[in-house]
């Protein structure tokens, strides 16, 4: 099915450990978005891309990284992994348009750093 | 910067219950708004959306109305079920933008 696919659904990491979150669009949307969701905290971004190759910091970025290599790919990097960054991160991509209503999420990561 | 507040807590109804939760923004420009719902192990899904001063959404018999006046967007609906059970989150984009900005999100619970 169409979508947006994220990888892996699930993830315990050791402090200090890194890990990539993979996703994947087959949509042909130019968006691309990484969101984190922390209890009662609503979705706060991490990063966004609109385009191969431009990648830009959204609210949260510090201790992530991404890359745009290609429309379809944008992974997002953990290096050095901390307590804080336990969360569920969601991918998510949109119409060129940027207007919302073009958006399309992944079913999510839950990270755990221990 | 561009903000969105819910109201707070969660909100627990019994099945045929009227639904409404409040969503008020903060927004520089004239911004498009959405509600989105998650259910459980689920990412979120548009629920509704609208796009200027007046527009009302409707999906699934909800509804929210685009208050420029008071900054709302309230969503209600007039008799919930147990399959409406989800987190509902309020957003915005600023019309030049491409980036949602979500409020805390509402955890409903409905009951049999």
């Amino acid at each position: 099915n169409a979508g947006v696919t994220q990888t892996p659904k699930f993830r315990i990491l050791k402090i200090g450990q890194s890990m990539t979150l993979q996703c994947a669009q087959d949509m042909n949307h130019n968006y691309m978005y990484w969101y984190r969701q922390d209890p009662g905290m609503g979705l706060k971004l991490i990063y966004y891309s609109v385009g191969a190759g431009i990648t830009d910091k959204g609210e949260v970025p510090n201790g992530y990284n991404v890359s745009r290599s290609t429309t379809e790919d944008f992974p997002l990097r953990l290096e050095l992994a901390a307590p804080s960054q336990t969360s569920v991160y969601f991918c998510a991509s949109s119409y060129s348009t940027g207007q919302g209503y073009g958006y399309t999420f992944g079913s999510g990561t839950r990270l755990t750093v221990v | 910067g561009d903000s969105v507040t819910q109201m707070e807590g969660p909100v627990t109804l019994s099945e045929e219950a009227f639904l409404t939760i409040n969503c008020t923004y903060t927004a520089t420009g004239y911004p498009s708004l959405f509600w989105y719902v998650q259910y459980p192990g689920e990412g979120l899904q548009l629920l509704l959306k609208a796009t200027k001063a007046d527009d009302k959404g409707s999906n699934k018999g909800f509804e929210a109305t685009y208050r420029k006046e008071t900054t709302s967007f309230h969503l209600e609906k007039g008799s919930v079920q147990v399959s409406d059970s989800a987190v509902y989150f309020c957003a915005l984009t600023e019309t030049s933008g491409s980036r949602l900005t979500f409020g805390e999100g509402t955890q409903l619970t409905v009951n049999p």
